[in-house]
């Protein structure tokens, strides 16, 4: 196991809704990266933190937004609730910049 | 452009035997990393190995090794004495130290080992 925790791990929303996903990162990480994995997909970059600071944006929109706290967890938060949301969301902790990202099992969202 | 072309989309091999899991990159970055990464049906990425641009040895760890020839921007995976429990989707990934430390992924190769 990596020691990357994510909650939920399943998530039910209809169109509209907002929703929060949370990561706490491995001990020792001060970076967190997330990603969305579309069934059949290899996963797409979201964004980053660097603590406390976004450090890097993937092709989402606005209403895809993070926070990362001082003990380095992150939360992502989505807005207005699309049916094309529906995914399995990772999250990835690392040592810094150029370090390997370790991820976290995920959270399966699925917006009907 | 696709930066990570995994063109097998499944895999079939014996138990026990080896397998290479095919992966090719393009960059215009002199420095970068390639990865790959396991995805058993449960969904979490289990990072494998890594390979960096620089590195004059290809990587190895237990049972995987990464077959890079940078001249042909090729990343391959071997894993030997394949297990059941390899049966799984493999991602290979890429970070370019331009974008800083985002990944890049591949569509992922489905591999199952048969007894």
């Amino acid at each position: 196991e990596t020691g990357v925790t994510q909650s939920p791990t399943h998530l039910i929303k209809t169109r509209g809704q907002q929703v929060t996903l949370r990561c706490s990162s491995q001990s020792g990480h001060n970076t967190v990266s997330w990603y969305q994995q579309a069934l059949g997909q290899g996963p797409q970059f979201i964004f980053q933190y660097y603590r406390e600071e976004e450090n890097g944006r993937g092709n989402f929109p606005p209403r895809f937004s993070g926070l990362q706290f001082p003990n380095y967890s992150s939360e992502l938060n989505v807005n207005a609730l699309e049916l094309d949301d529906s995914a399995l969301y990772l999250c990835a902790s690392s040592g810094g910049d150029g370090e390997t990202q370790y991820f976290g099992p995920g959270t399966r969202l699925l917006v009907l | 452009a696709q930066k990570i072309t995994q063109t097998q989309p499944g895999m079939f091999v014996q138990e026990k035997e080896a397998v290479t899991l095919d992966c090719t990159y393009d960059t215009s970055d002199q420095s970068y990393g390639l990865f790959w990464y396991k995805q058993p049906s449960s969904g979490e990425m289990i990072f494998l190995i890594y390979q960096g641009s620089y590195d004059e040895q290809n990587a190895t760890e237990g049972r995987y090794s990464l077959n890079f020839q940078k001249a042909r921007k090729s990343a391959n995976l071997v894993i030997s004495a394949s297990q059941l429990g390899d049966s799984a989707m493999y991602f290979c990934a890429m970070r370019e130290r331009q974008y800083g430390n985002k990944l890049v992924f591949g569509a992922g190769t489905i591999l199952r080992v048969k007894s």
